[in-house]
């Protein structure tokens, strides 16, 4: 059963404290997404990368960064948390090739106070 | 610039009866197709997909249809469960023609009721 894992379901933090999203997937697969859901935005690309140590800016990348020293480990940053970066945060991952379906981990709720 | 948007925010049906969900596209370049469901507190799942080579895919009570003339896709639920509810997402990709990176472009997401 394929499967796409992430550190937390709720994160509550500080506005300014630096912020780590984790993602596993346990699929081999090369391609690895971080987005964020919004009510009326749908999901937004962060940031995505294609292969290890390799990354690409998405649509909204600006407060973000992202790490990814290992094929199945995608990391998410926030290196000073705003209350604007309260949201839902959901991690995906593919198969390399443009028609390939995208598996979602369960995403991670984060609150910025 | 919103490249795939699907206007109608939320609809509710009976049970039993057909769903129809929309979603527009502007980008030409697009041209593979994917709808996704989305339970509160989880992620997104796959539901069905189509290639711009098609105009219609099925997969049990799931249709999708294609307009390339129209710049427009449609999900059709036949017949609509209680357990549909949801939202559903369309997601587009510029495939070979865009590099081949996998990236998925999504619209903004429509919340379906399915009343008993």
């Amino acid at each position: 059963d394929v499967k796409v894992t992430q550190s937390s379901r709720y994160l509550v933090k500080r506005t300014g404290e630096k912020v780590f999203l984790e993602c596993v997937q346990d699929m081999d697969h090369e391609n690895m997404f971080w987005y964020r859901q919004d009510p009326g935005l749908g999901l937004r690309l962060i940031y995505f990368s294609y292969d290890v140590k390799m990354k690409e800016k998405g649509d909204i990348p600006e407060g973000y960064s992202v790490s990814r020293e290992k094929k199945e480990r995608f990391s998410l940053i926030l290196e000073s948390a705003s209350t604007n970066q309260t949201s839902m945060y959901l991690c995906a991952s593919s198969l390399r090739g443009g028609r390939n379906e995208q598996f979602f981990g369960p995403g991670t709720r984060l609150t910025v106070l | 610039d919103q490249q795939v948007k699907q206007n109608s925010p939320s609809l509710s049906v009976q049970e039993g009866r057909i769903s129809i969900l929309n979603c527009d596209y502007t980008n030409s370049m697009f041209d593979y197709f994917l709808w996704y469901k989305k339970y509160p507190a989880e992620g997104p799942t796959f539901l069905i997909s189509i290639s711009s080579i098609k105009d219609k895919n099925e997969d049990g009570r799931f249709t999708v249809f294609l307009n390339k003339s129209a710049k427009h896709l449609s999900l059709h639920i036949v017949p609509s469960q209680p357990g549909d509810s949801a939202v559903y997402f369309c997601a587009a990709s510029d495939g070979v023609r865009g590099g081949n990176t996998g990236k998925l472009i999504f619209g903004q997401g429509t919340t379906l009721q399915v009343k008993p």
